[in-house]
């Protein structure tokens, strides 16, 4: 079984453009999850998406966005972009409630901002 | 609000060392909590996962405790090897209005040869 897959793998983008990333699940699981990891403040959840629907939402500014398809793929945009956005941007998929269940990562999207 | 804390940040040890990896969490209302392990630039895959009315859980070389009472997991790693360097979190997931898995910063082990 494939699993977690993240486009693309690196990214550099200057400030105030726009980036989005994707998810790809493992096959079966309905809800993904994604994280931003920085060395000062850790992994921090952004929002998790089930069956097409945002569940939760971590507390990040109205520029993080993000949906689902009907696939489960999910992407997450992140909108006029500033230096302290640039991370390791992280998604994980689970068969159910996101952490209920074990949670399987994908590799990331390192996005550094210019 | 759930707090999970990891200390130390970074630990070194000689290779054959049993180790004990310890993390703490504020609210014990918690339905698990995993411990994952992240090598240098890659993304985190799950070790071991415990649910609330567990005390235990193991496989192979690990084994994680949780005292939910007190707020504390310790993630037992024995006879280390060189390849078991990596960075190591955990975290914790309360179902509720905002349910969410919360990560400690991690603790990063060097084993030595």
């Amino acid at each position: 079984k494939a699993g977690v897959t993240q486009t693309p793998r690196y990214l550099i983008k200057t400030r105030g453009q726009q980036v989005t990333l994707s998810c790809s699940p493992i096959s079966g699981h309905r809800s993904v999850s994604w994280y931003q990891q920085t060395p000062g403040q850790g992994l921090q959840f952004l929002f998790e998406y089930f069956s097409e629907t945002q569940r939760n939402k971590g507390n990040f500014p109205g520029r993080f966005s993000g949906r689902q398809f009907s696939n489960s793929r999910s992407e997450m945009n992140v909108s006029t972009l500033e230096l302290g956005d640039s991370a390791l941007y992280l998604c994980a998929s689970s068969s159910m409630d996101g952490g209920a269940n074990i949670q399987y990562f994908g590799a990331g999207t390192r996005l550094s901002v210019l | 609000k759930q707090e999970v804390t990891q200390i130390p940040a970074a630990l070194s040890v000689p290779e054959g060392e049993n180790l004990v990896l310890n993390c703490s969490f504020t609210d014990s209302a918690i339905y698990n909590l995993q411990w994952f392990r992240q090598d240098p630039g890659k993304g985190l895959t799950s070790l071991l996962l415990i649910q609330s009315s567990q005390r235990e859980q193991t496989s192979g070389r690990l084994n994680a405790s949780l005292d939910k009472s007190s707020g504390r997991s310790t993630l037992y790693i024995a006879a280390s090897q060189p390849g078991d360097s990596a960075t190591y979190l955990c975290a914790v997931f309360m179902f509720g209005a905002n349910s969410k898995l919360t990560f400690g910063k991690g603790i990063t082990l060097s084993v030595r040869p």
